[in-house]
């Protein structure tokens, strides 16, 4: 049965700073990994989807890693807004058909 | 033109009463999912559904009664509700294969 463990469960930064955020899985043999964030009170927004034959993806500030053989994957986000202060989800997804299973998330709180 | 509308945000209802949420998307997709989130932040999937048939149906009560009229919609009733019910339902939906998945903004179940 996969298992997604995120670390930290919250975190505050200064703005500014980079920071990354880590997901484990269990199972290496996945068939993709997302990234999500969530405002409260909403819904998931989908921020990076890694194939499991890629190694990263990059959406402005966002960079996803993934590491299949490890089971990890990391999100580094660069100079950290207020903006970006939301809960983040990492899902691994292990066959075409199947489900997201999710992480806990990590609570993000970026300081003026 | 919201992607993934849920109706209502918010229902609040009585133990042993029957409830529907209602679920739409008009990105085409073929895919559609409910998820449950808790008081922990935890999300997991309930249903999942192809082309209106049922693909995916995780250890969930049969009280919960996924309905798919169409490709479109995947509504989800809940007969006798227990308090243990109260969550965040989120339906989602996706194309097939390696395609990332779009989320409603949730309805917040109360049960009394």
């Amino acid at each position: 049965k996969q298992e997604v463990t995120q670390i930290p469960a919250a975190l505050s930064v200064p703005e500014g700073e980079n920071l990354v955020l880590n997901c484990s899985f269990t199972d290496s043999a996945i068939y993709n990994l997302q990234w999500f964030r969530q405002d409260p009170g909403k819904g998931l927004t989908s921020l990076l989807l890694i194939q499991s034959s890629q190694r990263e993806q990059t959406s402005g500030r966002l960079n996803a890693s993934l590491d299949k053989s490890s089971g990890r994957s990391t999100l580094y986000i660069a100079a950290s807004q207020p903006g970006d202060s939301a809960t983040y989800l990492c899902a691994v997804r292990l066959n075409a058909g199947n489900m997201l299973t999710f992480g806990g998330g990590t609570r993000l709180m970026v300081k003026p | 033109d919201t992607a993934v509308s849920q109706t209502p945000k918010y229902l609040v209802t009585q133990m042993g009463n029957d409830k529907s949420i209602k679920c739409e998307q008009n990105l085409g997709h073929d895919t559609m999912y409910w998820y449950k989130q808790d008081s922990k932040k935890f999300l997991k999937i309930m249903f999942s559904y192809n082309n209106k048939e049922l693909i995916i149906n995780e250890t969930v009560p049969n009280r919960f009664s996924p309905k798919s009229p169409d490709k479109a919609h995947l509504n989800l009733h809940i007969n006798s509700l227990e308090l243990g019910d109260s969550a965040v339902y989120f339906c989602a939906s996706s194309r097939p294969g390696n395609s990332p998945l779009h989320f409603g903004n949730g309805t917040r179940l109360t049960v009394t």
